[in-house]
């Protein structure tokens, strides 16, 4: 069965830098994107953005873009995502969510994520 | 940007039917997609390709659009069914979600 399972809860300061693993199993790591969605406490899903495990392409929403860094290695079927100059704003739950294999999608806007990791809870304290 | 609007809340009594509505420009031309996130979870897919449940979801669960609207109901509401949940659309490479409604069983 697939699974996504990521690395354990960070404390980090300000100004510093986290990086979060999230490693597949179950399918062919390759097959699919996976992408990162953050929740703050009490608040709504926010999605980061997504990478292509295969070609290590990655595309980010405007509010990330320098300060997120989305990364792979295929031998260990594991995703990575970095985030630098943490502020208090960044505290959050980050999850990772595979999208779908091409073959189960009809058209472009058929993109959704059947399968998500459990959460890695990021602290940065004020 | 796209956007999707969700009613924060919405109260059903058990075994009564409730209704989410997700508002979106266009929505009917692209899929929409349900989530269900309990405390302290990852979120769960039960609704995809606007109609469709994934395997393990209860029948209870359903998923319908019309011009603008999708709307997930839940009939027969169940107390387990307490949840925030959440619908998502893609734009022009960009997955949107909505901002979630809170489903209180009372």
């Amino acid at each position: 069965q697939v699974q996504l399972v990521q690395s354990g809860a960070e404390v980090k300061k300000p100004g510093a830098s986290v990086k979060v693993s999230c490693k597949a199993s179950g399918y062919t790591f390759t097959s699919a994107d996976i992408n990162w969605v953050r929740q703050a406490t009490g608040q709504g899903l926010e999605w980061m953005g997504w990478m292509n495990p295969n070609s290590g392409n990655t595309g980010y929403i405007q509010k990330f873009q320098g300060r997120v860094i989305m990364t792979r290695d295929t031998s260990m079927s594991t995703a990575y995502m970095e985030v630098s100059s943490l502020t208090s704003e960044d505290t959050a739950v980050y999850f990772c969510a595979r999208g779908p294999i091409d073959s189960d999608r009809s058209g472009d806007s058929d993109y959704y994520f059947a399968f998500w990791g459990q959460g890695t809870l990021v602290t940065v304290p004020s | 940007s796209y956007e999707l609007t969700q009613p924060p809340s919405v109260s059903v009594s058990p075994g009564q039917t409730a209704s989410i509505t997700c508002s979106g420009d266009k929505l009917g031309n692209r899929y929409a997609f349900w989530y269900q996130q309990k405390p302290g979870q990852s979120p769960v897919l039960v609704i995809y390709q606007h109609t469709k449940r994934p395997s393990g979801i209860p029948e209870r669960f359903s998923g319908s659009t019309s011009g603008n609207t999708a709307t997930l109901t839940i009939s027969g509401t169940q107390a387990m069914d307490e949840a925030d949940y959440y619908c998502q659309a893609w734009d022009s490479s960009t997955v949107v979600f909505g901002g979630g409604t809170k489903l209180t069983v009372l």
